[in-house]
């Protein structure tokens, strides 16, 4: 059964800090997804990585892949307030395509 | 972009009542489509896959009588809660694939559901 697991569960940090999230998933994955969520919204898709050493960026997120760790960061620089929210990873078991989520991650950016 | 739809936002019903959710994708056919439950400040559990023409496949623990999905058409799925239940109020979000195995998820708006 693919386990799926993110710390820190809550992250309180100030604007102009940088700060990491890790996903750590349990089986073989051949995708992994990250999600962000605002209080009582739904979920908009931020990356997606395929493959064993992929980086996605946006703005002041960043994303990587260490298939072999079985690992996935997000990457925040120079936070904002506006990047308050709660994050999720989500992993997809090799040739299963159903999603596991991660535990989030709620995130508060201090001014 | 891919968008889904949800319907209703918000629904509060009395116990004993049953409620019906709509998921549809508007601008693409989704022959698959995944209904998560969502209970407040956790994370997101799956409940069913819905397969258009096909019986949904339920996740363990799920209770298929309660649960009714059906999914008739490319572009929509409804999830009905039956004999609803306080316990039964949470989140539900739909979500579906534009293309692609590894195609990320679209999701919803969700549906709060308030059992009183």
């Amino acid at each position: 059964e693919l386990k799926v697991e993110q710390n820190p569960l809550f992250l309180s940090m100030q604007e102009g800090k940088n700060y990491t999230i890790y996903c750590n998933y349990s089986t073989t994955s051949d995708r992994l997804y990250w999600y962000r969520q605002d209080p009582g919204k739904s979920l908009e898709s931020l990356f997606v990585l395929l493959s064993n050493g992929a980086v996605k960026q946006e703005g002041r997120l960043m994303a990587s892949l260490d298939t072999k760790a079985r690992l996935s960061t997000l990457h925040i620089t120079a936070a904002v307030h506006d990047l308050s929210a709660t994050y999720f990873c989500a992993v997809g078991a090799f040739g299963n395509e159903k999603l596991t989520f991660g535990t989030g991650t709620r995130l508060t950016i201090i001014p | 972009g891919a968008v889904v739809s949800q319907h209703p936002s918000r629904v509060i019903c009395k116990s004993g009542t049953s409620v019906k959710i709509e998921c549809r994708s508007l601008d693409f056919q989704a022959t698959t489509m995944f209904w998560y439950r969502q209970f407040p400040k956790q994370s997101l559990m799956l409940m069913a896959t819905s397969n258009e023409g096909s019986k949904a496949t339920y996740e363990q623990g799920v209770e298929k009588d309660k649960f009714l999905i059906n999914h008739a058409s490319l572009t929509l799925s409804t999830l009905t809660v039956t004999s609803a239940h306080p316990e039964d109020s949470s989140f539900y979000i739909c979500s579906a694939r534009l293309a692609g195995f590894a195609s990320p998820l679209h999701f919803g708006n969700g549906t709060r559901l308030t059992v009183t």
